[in-house]
């Protein structure tokens, strides 16, 4: 019964690189979150995310960044030309049915350093 | 907008001791109200969650927490913590109607246990 997966658990890129972080909810859940947790930190909202749809963006900075759920695959979030302040542990999290009072189960998290 | 404070960054208990960790909310109505525990590089795991009726919620791990309407309080209390419950605790709140379905977190609190 494989909860929330996320990959790669560490990822490292040079300024100016692209970083590409991936999400696979739990099996029967269609929606998806990511939460960004800077050093000394808690989380902050980015994006909500449906498959094929993205609902709520009101949390993911203006440029370079961007999310896709598509209808197979896991969910991505994608950083590009990334910069040292983008290191973070990115989480991931889902739920069934996308309603407030549900449960959202988080992933493991990727730890992006950028160099 | 909802906001969650946690007063306390770091506390320091024994063995042992009862533990109460702070936590404060800013919402219109009565959210969601989640506490999350996150051990070192590990995601976020539910210990417990308040949506309505009883104020007094009992979670996992022998933790419980209280909702109190009058100080906009959710605390987080434990009878006699256990080397193992040292870990970064977050206060969550969600808002009900919110088409977002974001969770807004405290900056969380980091127990450390003394043997």
């Amino acid at each position: 019964n494989a909860g929330v997966m996320q990959n790669p658990r560490h990822l490292v890129r040079r300024r100016g690189q692209e970083a590409r972080l991936r999400c696979s909810p739990m099996k029967g859940h269609s929606h998806v979150y990511w939460y960004r947790q800077l050093p000394e930190e808690g989380l902050k909202f980015m994006v909500y995310l449906q498959k094929e749809n993205i609902i709520d963006e009101s949390g993911m900075p203006k440029e370079r960044f961007s999310a896709e759920f598509p209808k197979e695959g896991p969910s991505i979030l994608r950083i590009q030309q990334v910069v040292r302040g983008d290191s973070a542990a990115y989480f991931c999290a889902s739920s069934r049915q996308g309603k407030s009072q549900e449960t959202q189960y988080f992933g493991p998290g990727t730890r992006l350093l950028v160099l | 907008a909802q906001s969650v404070t946690q007063p306390d960054i770091h506390i320091t208990v024994s063995e042992g001791a009862s533990l109460e960790l702070r936590c404060n909310y800013s919402y219109g109505a009565t959210p969601y109200l989640f506490w999350y525990v996150q051990s070192p590089g590990q995601g976020l795991q539910l210990l417990l969650k308040y949506f309505s009726g009883d104020t007094l919620v009992q979670g996992i791990k022998g933790f419980e927490a209280e909702f109190k309407r009058s100080q906009s309080s959710f605390n987080l209390r434990k009878p006699s913590v256990h080397w193992s419950d040292a870990a970064e605790y977050f206060c969550a709140v969600g808002a009900k109607n919110n088409a977002g379905n974001m969770l807004t977190f405290g900056g969380g609190t980091r127990l450390m246990v003394k043997p």
